[in-house]
């Protein structure tokens, strides 16, 4: 079974520039996470959703950054404009969620690593 | 405010002895807590995980401790091989359904041939 998919593996920009990350989830899963990942710290919950609808997006910086999820499937993470402080790896991960699980193993891609210059 | 705190960066134990990451969290409303391996250039790999209705979880060579009423929790890895050098990541939730994760800084573990 193939696992988190996604892509560019890495980027390097100038500062004010956008940039785009996209992520391609286990398939069946309903539930989509993005992670911020700054050097020596956890990832950082950027955004959840459920199929296609943003559930917990409070930690999302929304002056510059935005997400989708059309059709509940793939996802994109946009940053506009970029700043230095965004330099970071970018994690995509994704679960299985049901009413009957109690339980969901999130499951990580190998993230983007995102260097502003 | 670090909800989640791993206090060791680094820890270095010789292959085939115990190797013992250490774990403090500071919400009292986490009830679910997990184990998180990552290797370089790679994502975060579920490890294990515990409930708080217990105190001990075991799967093969590891064995997560929970101790409620001093909000700490441990991973144990006996014997520990070099593949396991890896990065320990902490994470706990309020949740059951473990959808919002609150990771610790993580632990670099190196065991030595």
């Amino acid at each position: 079974e193939a696992g988190v998919v996604q892509s560019p593996r890495y980027k390097i920009i100038e500062k004010k520039q956008p940039v785009a990350f996209w992520c391609n989830p286990i398939s069946g899963h309903n539930t989509l996470y993005w992670y911020r990942q700054n050097l020596g710290q956890g990832p950082e919950l950027l955004i959840r959703y459920e199929n296609e609808e943003a559930v917990d997006d409070s930690q999302l910086p929304k002056d510059r950054f935005s997400a989708e999820r059309l059709k509940g499937v793939d996802s994109t993470l946009k940053i506009q404009p970029a700043e230095l402080g965004d330099s970071a790896v970018y994690l995509c991960a994704s679960s299985l969620d049901g009413p009957l699980l109690t339980t969901d193993t999130q499951y990580f891609g190998p993230g983007t690593r995102l260097t502003v210059l | 405010d670090q909800q989640v705190k791993q206090n060791s960066p680094s820890l270095s134990v010789q292959e085939g002895r115990i190797s013992i990451l250490n774990c403090d969290y500071t919400n009292s409303m986490f009830d679910y807590f997990l184990w998180y391996k990552k290797y370089p250039a790679e994502g975060p790999t579920f490890l294990i995980s515990i409930s708080s209705i217990k105190d001990k979880n075991e799967d093969g060579r590891f064995t997560v401790f929970l101790n409620k009423s001093a909000k700490h929790l441990s991973l144990h890895i006996v014997p520990s091989q070099p593949g396991d050098s890896a990065v320990y990541f902490c994470a706990a939730s309020e949740e059951t359904s473990g959808s919002r994760l609150t990771f610790g800084e993580g632990t670099q573990l190196t065991v030595n041939p």
